[in-house]
């Protein structure tokens, strides 16, 4: 099945600061890329998420890169603010025979300090 | 639209016992996933149903069971709970199979 790998483990950053947050996977057919963030005792909310058709994608201070060749991914946060702080994970969709399955990165802590 | 949502929102059980959770997708959406979180293990995929079929499952024993009704609303059952079943289950709807999942409020189960 489908690995991803998800570093760093925790991340503290000054705000203003940008924080990068990198994501590897084994399966080269995975084709869609999330990234959710989860802040404390609330649900994973998606902030946003690549297609394997496309390299880069931005969204005001959010940005996601892919690297199809290399198997890897990246989340990018400039200007951070307090209520960045949360735990972040990326993940990989894989379609097996036995259908889709989301595999999740083990998570980033974030925390931004004023 | 209404967002998904999780019944009951936390449950103590003892060891041995069974627990039955719900989830309701967001309006028009089919397919309904379900995940454990735990600190130690992050987010793990327990299986995925789609039009009332179960289409993929994770790597849990067959004490991990669940269901889809014909309104695309879904139970997981666990029977048998054990300590490390202590967990916050969460469930997650797409529109169908591969597309963006939107998460519920999860149920947080602490097993004595």
């Amino acid at each position: 099945g489908e690995n991803v790998e998800q570093h760093p483990s925790t991340l503290s950053v000054q705000e203003g600061d940008s924080a990068v947050i990198k994501c590897t996977y084994s399966d080269s057919a995975s084709n869609y890329f999330p990234w959710y963030k989860q802040e404390l005792g609330k649900r994973p909310q998606l902030i946003i998420d690549i297609r394997s058709n496309v390299g880069e994608k931005k969204d005001q201070r959010i940005a996601v890169t892919l690297n199809k060749t290399a198997k890897h991914f990246s989340l990018h946060i400039t200007e951070t603010q307090p209520e960045d702080s949360a735990v972040y994970f990326c993940a990989a969709i894989s379609n097996s025979n036995s259908g889709y399955a989301l595999n999740f990165g083990k998570g980033t802590s974030l925390l931004v300090t004023p | 639209k209404a967002g998904v949502t999780q019944t009951p929102r936390y449950l103590i059980k003892t060891r041995g016992q069974q627990v039955t959770l719900s989830c309701s997708p967001i309006s028009g959406h089919r397919s309904v996933s379900w995940y454990q979180q735990t600190p130690g293990q992050g987010l793990q995929f327990l299986f995925e149903y789609f039009s009332e079929t179960q289409r993929n499952k994770g790597n849990f024993p067959g004490r991990f069971s669940g269901r889809q009704f014909s309104n695309s609303r879904s139970e997981m059952n666990v029977s048998t709970l054990e300590l490390g079943d202590s967990a916050l289950y969460l469930c997650a709807s797409s529109p169908g199979l591969g597309e963006t999942q939107y998460f519920g409020p999860g149920t947080r189960l602490l097993v004595l």
